[in-house]
């Protein structure tokens, strides 16, 4: 399976502010995947991150809020814009290795205050 | 659309019983499951896998079943260890490349 890692691991944030989270795998992957976690919750999908193209949102993400960068077939990032206290979340980039199942990175644990 | 749901949001055992967690789903033509692992401040990890041309399929100390006729696919813990204390997730892919829906989870407590 892939190695994936993220940056920042935790982060605490302003009110209003943005926070940009990176996602590294150590080879090359289609499809990228970024969700979050509320607090004690599931997982919820935000959106397909695919090289080359516009990401994929899922219902109730939009692009404003939630802007998504795959300059490459390593690397993506996830930007949680105008933040508020209910974006306080773990962020998880995952990928697919080609196969059918998901990878997760370690997540990004957003405080926003 | 989809829904994926677990029965016991909070599982107790005593190590070295096993245990089991189970998930319904609601979509009939879902075709793949996936069971993870999370551990506190860790992101899911990988456990198992089955297709929907299975019913049974064994890992170490794992086995996952799949019932497609009452939608529902359960994780069977051989000799619960206390690293198995985690959050457990069923996930389900229908249609779509990779693309999954995870269920609520279950919090697995075992017991020293």
């Amino acid at each position: 399976s892939a190695v994936i890692s993220q940056k920042p691991s935790r982060d605490i944030c302003q009110r209003g502010t943005s926070l940009t989270i990176q996602c590294q795998v150590d080879s090359q992957v289609t499809m990228m995947f970024w969700y979050r976690q509320q607090p004690g919750q599931s997982l919820t999908l935000i959106a397909t991150a695919n090289q080359g193209s516009e990401a994929t949102y899922e219902s109730g993400f939009v692009i404003d809020k939630f802007p998504i960068s795959r300059p490459n077939l390593t690397f993506s990032t996830l930007t949680v814009s105008n933040l508020s206290p209910e974006d306080s979340s773990i962020y998880l980039c995952s990928v697919g290795s080609g196969g059918d199942t998901q990878y997760f990175g370690p997540g990004t644990r957003l405080t926003v205050l | 659309g989809e829904s994926v749901g677990l029965h016991l949001p909070t599982l107790s055992v005593q190590e070295g019983d096993n245990s089991i967690i189970n998930c319904a789903y609601s979509n009939s033509a879902s075709d793949y499951f996936i069971w993870y692992k999370q551990e506190s401040g860790k992101g899911p990890q990988f456990i198992i896998d089955i297709r929907s041309n299975m019913d049974k399929r064994q890992g170490q100390r794992v086995t996952v079943l799949l019932n497609k006729t009452v939608k529902h696919l359960s994780l069977q813990i051989a000799a619960t260890q206390p690293g198995d204390s985690a959050v457990y997730f069923c996930a389900v892919r229908t249609g779509g490349y990779q693309k999954v829906t995870f269920g609520i989870g279950t919090k697995l407590q075992v017991i020293p």
